[in-house]
């Protein structure tokens, strides 16, 4: 079953570390750059983080940039993103998605159903 | 702060044609990427909709289509079903800004 399931979310405090997992199961992970998105509260969608299929090269956007690090774990088929001096404006629902290179440059065809970050004294 | 503009809702009865634009820049859109479309049902993860400006995915019905011209790119449901109410997000590259894969502001869908 194709399938990408989150976990590790939950509530800290400002300033606070997090680490978020991604685990896949029947996509191929190895092959496939994967990614970190996010969602605010009632708010668009945030491409957060990216890492190739092989690890060796990972972007950031701007708002996360030396607080965030995407790694992965091909043996364990496993993303994961440790979040480092967390903010209040970081609260959001967190996805992991699969980069479709097969389908086309830049596009997720394959998401997790999401963990919630919430950042609160 | 998202970076391509779409409509904030569009509405039409059922069986009606609804279509919404995503609009970009030179440094996206108009930059020759390929623009793809989402639909995230409440509550839910998003759906990859549309690919490369106008491909379906295995599974997506007719009913919706895409296209892209210039700086601009739009999303058109035909037939529109109670099960089309959702928020639809058109997503792109931009070279220019420190979100490399960047989004639309979302559209509102409701059925009538």
């Amino acid at each position: 079953q194709v399938q990408l399931v989150e976990s590790g979310g939950g509530v800290v405090q400002p300033g606070r570390s997090l680490r978020l997992s991604c685990a896949a199961s029947g996509i191929s992970f190895s092959n496939y750059g994967m990614h970190w998105l996010r969602q605010a509260p009632g708010k668009g969608l945030e491409w957060v983080a990216g890492i190739w299929s092989d690890g060796s090269n990972k972007y950031y956007a701007d708002s996360v940039k030396g607080r965030f690090t995407i790694s992965r774990d091909n043996s364990k088929n496993t993303l994961y993103l440790q979040m480092n001096s967390l903010r209040a404006e970081d609260t959001a629902v967190y996805f992991c998605a699969r980069e479709a290179v097969h389908l086309r440059f830049g596009v997720f065809d394959i998401w997790g159903q999401g963990t919630m970050v919430t950042v609160s004294s | 702060q998202s970076v391509l503009t779409q409509p904030p809702s569009v509405s039409g009865a059922p069986g009606q044609r609804v279509t919404m634009s995503c609009t970009g820049s030179s440094s996206n859109i108009g930059a020759g990427y390929d623009v793809h479309w989402y639909q995230q049902l409440p509550g839910t993860a998003p759906k990859l909709l549309i690919y490369g400006n106008n491909n379906r995915p295995s599974g997506v019905p007719d009913r919706f289509s895409g296209s892209k011209s210039g700086t601009s790119a739009s999303l058109a449901i035909s037939g529109l079903q109670a099960e089309d109410e959702a928020d639809y997000y058109c997503q792109s590259y931009d070279i220019s800004l420190s979100g490399l894969y960047v989004f639309g502001t979302g559209t509102k869908v409701t059925v009538l």
